[in-house]
């Protein structure tokens, strides 16, 4: 059974803008970790936002803020005032217990001017 | 800081040979964790590992091996390729998983 979905394969946004990336999850695990990745054309993946599943508070990193549902096991991705440089795959991964990340499909994000 | 080292970068392999992608960290970090990355189906799990010595299969195994010697190295070996394993491969480490930071990945191609 899938652990991560991403319902959204692409979204537009214009410049400026907020845009919000889906993201739910499957466990039964109590203690877990969320973690959404970015992965422009150039291929590197880059770390965005962490979240604990003992955390109260929602993550935030600047214009990334994670929007977590626990009760409905979502972590939804927050990109507030969408820049050209957010073009790009996200990736929502979640880490059960020790050693390794298991990663959605992804959503590609274009912004518009 | 180096981080994550993955070499070669790009590599063609004939079906049959054999290779060993090689993954090195100066983090010190715990875990370490090998992806393989096909359009359209994101980062799945090859295998893992949190400490020397100690390795797990991920989703994705099959025609992979992988040992941990040391806390640096996690290299990845693939016994006979085949055109199914072409692929872009990242291998990760983290710090007891509250970070995970990834290699520049490497793009295999078989024939």
């Amino acid at each position: 059974a899938q652990k991560i979905t991403q319902t959204q394969p692409g979204m537009f946004v214009q410049e400026k803008e907020a845009v919000t990336l889906d993201c739910t999850y499957d466990t039964s695990d109590q203690s877990y970790g969320l973690f959404w990745y970015k992965q422009p054309s150039s291929g590197e993946m880059i770390f965005l936002i962490y979240q604990g599943s003992y955390d109260e508070q929602n993550a935030t990193e600047g214009r990334y803020s994670l929007n977590f549902q626990k009760a409905r096991k979502s972590a939804n991705l927050v990109i507030s005032a969408s820049q050209l440089g957010d073009s790009a795959m996200y990736f929502c991964a979640m880490r059960e217990g020790p050693g390794a990340l298991n990663f959605g499909k992804g959503t590609s994000l274009l912004v518009t001017p | 800081n180096a981080g994550v080292t993955q070499t070669p970068k790009f590599q063609v392999l004939k079906t049959g040979q054999s290779m060993t992608l090689q993954c090195a960290q100066d983090m010190n970090h715990e875990y370490m964790s090998w992806y393989r990355q096909d359009p359209g189906m994101g980062l799945r799990l090859i295998h893992y590992s949190v400490g020397a010595g100690i390795t797990d299969q991920g989703e994705v195994p099959n025609g992979y091996n992988v040992s941990r010697s040391t806390t640096e190295d996690f290299p990845l070996r693939l016994l006979s390729a085949a055109p199914s394993q072409t692929s872009v491969y990242f291998c990760a480490s983290s710090y007891k998983g509250f970070g995970y930071t990834f290699g520049s990945g490497t793009r295999l191609t078989v024939v």
